[in-house]
């Protein structure tokens, strides 16, 4: 089956700053990666998607890149906000089925 | 519109009882709706897959006879801790996919934490 890998597990910058988290995926048959923020006892909240017969998607400060041939995906910030400051997961799934959770980024925005 | 919910949102029991979670699709008709645990401060990892009208799919290790789900309506499914024991507490989720629209979406409900003591 699919898994997801996510790096960093914490990540803290300062307010203004970019912050980049970065999933790798195991299955080549995956073909839509979205990224989730989850606030402490909430709901993933769905913040961006990207399908794979596209390489970037940006949407106001928030940006994802694809590069199907190394199985990477990667989620940048551009000047962070302390609202930022939450839990964000990756995640990777075949078709619109089941998905695949990378474990999770803690970012922690300095004001 | 997408809206999902859960009933309830929290819950507490005494070990050995059982639990039924309720999980709605309020403005959409759902294909498959799919059920989660959370730890805390750990991801969300699948527990099964359920289809109205059908058997749900369990992943690998997720006991069925402990876990009944029912997904007796394009609206409605249920998941039921049967004899619960304190290494059940945990953050339950489900989320929805929408039967006629973008296909990959799933829609999430706002999760029911559930401690055993």
């Amino acid at each position: 089956g699919e898994n997801v890998e996510q790096h960093p597990s914490t990540l803290s910058v300062q307010e203004g700053d970019s912050a980049v988290i970065k999933c790798t995926y195991s299955d080549s048959a995956s073909n839509y990666f979205p990224w989730y923020k989850q606030e402490l006892g909430k709901r993933p909240q769905l913040i961006i998607d990207i399908r794979s017969n596209v390489g970037e998607k940006k949407d106001q400060r928030i940006a994802v890149t694809l590069n199907k041939t190394a199985k990477h995906f990667s989620l940048h910030i551009t000047e962070t906000q302390p609202e930022d400051s939450a839990v964000y997961f990756c995640a990777a799934s075949n078709a619109g089925n089941m998905l695949t959770f990378g474990g999770g980024t803690r970012l922690m925005v300095k004001p | 519109g997408a809206v999902v919910s859960q009933h309830p949102s929290w819950v507490i029991c005494k070990s050995g009882t059982s639990v039924k979670i309720e999980c709605r699709s309020l403005d959409f008709q759902a294909t498959t709706m799919f059920w989660y645990r959370q730890f805390p401060k750990q991801s969300l990892m699948l527990m099964a897959t359920s289809n109205e009208g059908s058997k749900a799919t369990y992943e690998q290790g997720v006991e069925k006879d402990k876990f009944l789900i029912n997904h007796a309506s394009l609206t409605l499914s249920t998941l039921t801790v049967t004899s619960a024991h304190p290494e059940d507490s945990s953050f339950y989720i489900c989320s929805a996919k929408i039967l006629a629209g973008v296909p990959y979406e799933q829609y999430f409900g706002p999760g029911t934490r559930l401690t055993v003591t």
